[in-house]
């Protein structure tokens, strides 16, 4: 099945840029998506198909998608950024259509 | 406001069985996709089933495949997942959440309800 990559911790101060990224195998082709998830609470959908966001999600959090990295990039990081973030991608041709990363956990210094 | 309220987790133990329920308010549920994610305890997300709009298509992780059953009945605006044959393996927050067919995100999540096996 499919792999994602994600590194286990990224650490940035506020203010700053962080940048999460997700590896996976001509992942360029596929459509990514990326959920925060604070302790205690369930998943939420950050950005969709690479780079769109949903309603009510700061425009601080973007995406790109190239080759075999996707990237989350949150811009002006704030403490309530504190979280963990999972890539997610589905292929409907694959025996194991969904396919989430292992996930990042984002500490903000 | 979409709510997404998960519910029929509890201890059992290896070998048993479950039927978790997903009931679903303010949308349209009869024309979303479901699925079911799942989380062990300090553990990543992990995928579990997927169901058309229509109930007409299932997907299952293989590591559930043969054991649980997802369903829906658009009448009463409810998703389940029978579990059978549960191994401690399947311990874990089970998700619902709403899904688009196409590109597979998952838009909408319920809370979770904890389903522990163990003897």
């Amino acid at each position: 099945s499919y792999v994602l990559t994600q590194p286990p911790s990224v650490s940035v101060a506020p203010g700053k840029t962080a940048r999460i990224t997700c590896g996976g195998n001509n992942i360029g082709g596929k459509n990514v998506h990326w959920y925060q998830q604070k302790p205690g609470q369930a998943p939420v959908l950050v950005v969709y198909d690479d780079r769109d966001r949903p309603s009510g999600i700061p425009e601080r959090f973007s995406g790109s998608n190239s080759g075999n990295t996707a990237t989350l990039t949150i811009s002006r990081v704030e403490a309530g950024d504190e979280a963990d973030y999972y890539c997610q991608v589905w292929d409907t041709n694959s025996d194991h259509p969904c396919m989430f990363g292992g996930g990042t956990k984002l500490t903000v210094l | 406001e979409v709510q997404l309220v998960e519910s029929g987790g509890g201890l059992e133990q290896p070998g048993g069985s479950l039927r978790l329920s997903c009931a679903a308010s303010g949308f349209t549920f009869s024309t979303y996709a479901m699925s079911w994610v799942r989380q062990a305890p300090g553990k990543g997300l992990e995928w579990v089933s997927s169901i058309t709009d229509s109930g007409g298509m299932t997907y299952y992780a293989g590591s559930v495949k043969g054991r649980f059953t997802i369903s829906r009945d658009n009448s009463k605006n409810t998703l389940y997942l029978q579990m059978n044959s549960l191994r401690a393996e399947d311990t874990a927050v089970y998700y619902c959440a709403t899904s688009d067919f196409w590109s597979g995100y998952f838009d909408h999540w319920g809370q979770g309800t904890l389903v522990t096996v163990s003897s």
